[in-house]
């Protein structure tokens, strides 16, 4: 079973332009996550996405969107880029249960904002 | 800003040795869990344990949890190189997310 895969898996933006990740889950899985990861903050929660509608969204400034696909592929986008945006955007997948059980990582996407 | 707290913030041990980490939280959970990165690359499920056990093991991992005390602490034995990664601890509070705490550094040298 192939895993979470995420393009481009590493980028190089300039302040104020904007990016789309992208995010393939596991097959089967319906649940999708995505997360910041930087030196200073660590692991921050982005949004949750279950069935093309978003469950929950972390405490991120609007520039920060993110969508479900019918086939739970997701996209993030992040416009107006910050200098402080360059982190690592990691998706995760999840089977949907009415709790949070083992979520399965992609490897990242890097993202550096010049 | 993150849920738990984890001490300590790094390890270095021998192989061989056991590393024990430790992770301390604040709102009640249904489950915890712990992950493993390797530089820099996705993280890794190691272990659930769900907020009404107190242990659980895996192969070489022992985790133990006290919901009175809002804590959670991962044994490695044995410990190889190949473990030499961070761990950090991620509780869901059922609310479809997971707050991980800062993580803990191991570095085990040969």
């Amino acid at each position: 079973k192939a895993g979470v895969t995420q393009t481009p898996r590493y980028l190089i933006k300039t302040r104020g332009q904007q990016v789309t990740l992208s995010c393939s889950p596991i097959s089967g899985h319906r649940s999708v996550s995505w997360y910041q990861q930087t030196p200073g903050q660590g692991l921050q929660f982005l949004f949750e996405y279950f069935s093309e509608t978003q469950r929950n969204k972390g405490n991120f400034p609007g520039r920060f969107s993110g969508r479900q696909f019918s086939n739970s592929r997701s996209e993030m986008n992040v416009s107006t880029l910050e200098l402080g945006d360059s982190a690592l955007y990691l998706c995760a997948s999840s089977v949907d249960r009415s709790y949070t059980g083992e979520l399965f990582f992609g490897e990242g996407s890097r993202l550096t904002v010049l | 800003s993150q849920q738990g707290e984890e001490d300590p913030q790094a390890l270095s041990i021998q192989e061989g040795e056991n590393a024990t980490m430790n992770c301390s939280y604040k709102t009640s959970i249904n489950n915890l869990q712990w992950y493993r990165q390797n530089s820099g690359r996705g993280l890794v499920h190691l272990i659930l344990i769900r907020s009404n056990e107190r242990e659980k093991h895996s192969g070489r991992l022992r985790v133990t949890l006290d919901t009175s005390k809002k804590s959670s602490s991962l044994l490695i034995t044995a410990s190889r190189a190949a473990d030499t990664a961070s761990y950090f601890c991620a509780t869901d509070a059922n609310d479809y997310k997971l707050s991980f705490g800062a993580g803990t550094t191991v570095t085990v040298r040969a």
